[in-house]
């Protein structure tokens, strides 16, 4: 079942933050977040596993709440090459069984 | 520098025609992923594959699409016979279970 994202969209200037949420009905076992810019591919941003373990390698964190099946994206001082489409991805069991939002379009202006 | 490449990375075909498309994953990554990217459906996952044996197909339309590993360096899908609702772009990824996917540069397909 496909997790939920929210905003659909939002429109920064550099330096702002924002949040991007993303939830499932179910329970999760891993969160994986990705950017794509238009007319590529997805990249990985950072995974989130059951048991608080975090993986990453931007300037950009994010939140696990096993609980309430949510994860939220944080990205601070926002940068231009910041703009894109950002997908979560929920996996059930073992990453295997992974599901993608519809993406949270994110557009920084100078 | 590893990557995941697919080919072709643009076909145009006529409904009825079968449509090919290659993946050969990062050496060493265990799980294979096709999906597909449309404006309205998003990112869906097709099949995917962990040690070459396919684990779920259920976003598949069984009657006209195929996913296969023949070896470790190659994954294909295959659409037979096409039709004009397969246009999107179709993106493979390799990864390690329980880590990132590396996701290649797609293929766009469109189907008249």
């Amino acid at each position: 079942q496909q997790p939920v994202q929210s905003p659909q969209a939002v429109i920064l200037r550099e330096g702002e933050d924002a949040v991007i949420n993303c939830s499932s009905s179910k329970a999760l076992y891993s969160v994986h977040w990705y950017r794509q810019k238009h007319g590529e591919a997805p990249v990985f941003l950072m995974i989130l596993l059951k048991g608080g373990e975090q993986k990453g390698h931007e300037k950009i964190s994010a939140s696990f709440n096993e609980k309430k099946q949510q994860s939220s994206l944080y990205l601070t001082a926002s940068q231009l090459s910041y703009s894109g489409t950002y997908f979560c991805g929920t996996g059930e069991y073992n990453n295997n069984d992974m599901r993608f939002g519809a993406g949270t379009r994110l557009t920084v202006k100078p | 520098d590893a990557r995941v490449t697919q080919t072709p990375r643009h076909k145009v075909t006529e409904m009825g025609q079968e449509v090919t498309m290659r993946c050969q994953p990062i050496l060493g990554h265990n799980t294979v992923f096709w999906y597909r990217q449309t404006m309205m459906q998003g990112l869906e996952l097709l099949a995917y594959f962990r040690n070459r044996a396919p684990l779920d197909d259920s976003g598949m339309p069984k009657d006209r699409f195929s996913a296969e590993m023949p070896d470790a360096t190659l994954a294909t899908l295959k659409i037979q016979p096409s039709e004009p609702r397969d246009s999107a772009v179709y993106f493979c990824a390799s990864g390690l279970v329980g880590n990132e996917q590396f996701f290649g540069p797609g293929t766009r397909l469109t189907v008249l």
